[in-house]
């Protein structure tokens, strides 16, 4: 089945505990992408990738780091969480040639206190 | 960043009835544009794209409709059903990739 994986679903942290979110997919799409969504405020782009070792900012990267070492992962990195980072977050992929249909993954829920 | 904007946060229609949907856009320059469905707990699907260089394109009881004179972009739904109750966003896709949504459309349909 074509998917899009994210682990943790759900995750409570504290302010400055580096914390990682993994994304996978296995439709061998180039493109992938993360987004946080707040109410009122629709999806955001933080950060994209559009190969393996290709990673360029969306609209809101502050806060966050990504990496592409393998096609089919992308995780989000926070070195330092702080409370206005408590978001849902979703990975999402595409390929790059033709429809740029994405597929998004569950969501992972992160509360910073 | 840019702005991608709807016209109503929530919308209500009887079932069976028709759902108009609207959003708007402010970067000309965007070539791509797509609707996503978003149910309670999950993530965003795709329902329709259109590009750029198209008015209007139709799927499975869904038209999307691309008015680029005054930076306009509508979802239509035919015979609106209990399961098309989600929340709508709109979004556009503009240069290197990225990607900007709107805040969302809440469409409920009453039985």
């Amino acid at each position: 089945e074509a998917q899009v994986t994210q682990n943790p679903r759900y995750l409570i942290t504290v302010t400055g505990k580096k914390l990682t979110v993994t994304c996978s997919q296995n439709m061998n799409h180039e493109y992938m992408s993360w987004y946080r969504q707040d109410p009122g405020l629709g999806l955001r782009q933080i950060y994209y990738s559009m190969n393996v070792e290709v990673t360029d900012k969306g609209d809101v990267p502050e806060g966050y780091k990504v990496s592409r070492k393998e096609k089919r992962n992308f995780p989000l990195i926070l070195e330092s969480p702080s409370p206005n980072q408590t978001s849902l977050y979703f990975c999402a992929s595409n390929p790059l040639a033709g429809d740029y249909e994405q597929y998004f993954g569950p969501g992972t829920r992160l509360t910073v206190t | 960043g840019e702005s991608v904007g709807l016209h109503l946060p929530t919308l209500s229609v009887q079932e069976g009835d028709n759902s108009i949907i609207n959003c708007a856009y402010s970067n000309s320059a965007s070539d791509y544009f797509i609707w996503y469905k978003q149910e309670s707990g999950k993530g965003p699907q795709f329902i329709i794209d259109i590009r750029s260089n198209m008015d209007k394109r139709q799927g499975q009881r869904v038209t999307v409709l691309l008015n680029k004179t005054v930076k306009h972009l509508s979802l239509q739904i035919a015979a609106t059903q209990p399961g098309d109750s989600a929340v709508y966003f709109c979004a556009e896709k503009q240069h290197g990739n990225q990607f900007y949504f709107g805040t969302g459309t809440s469409l409920t349909v009453i039985p």
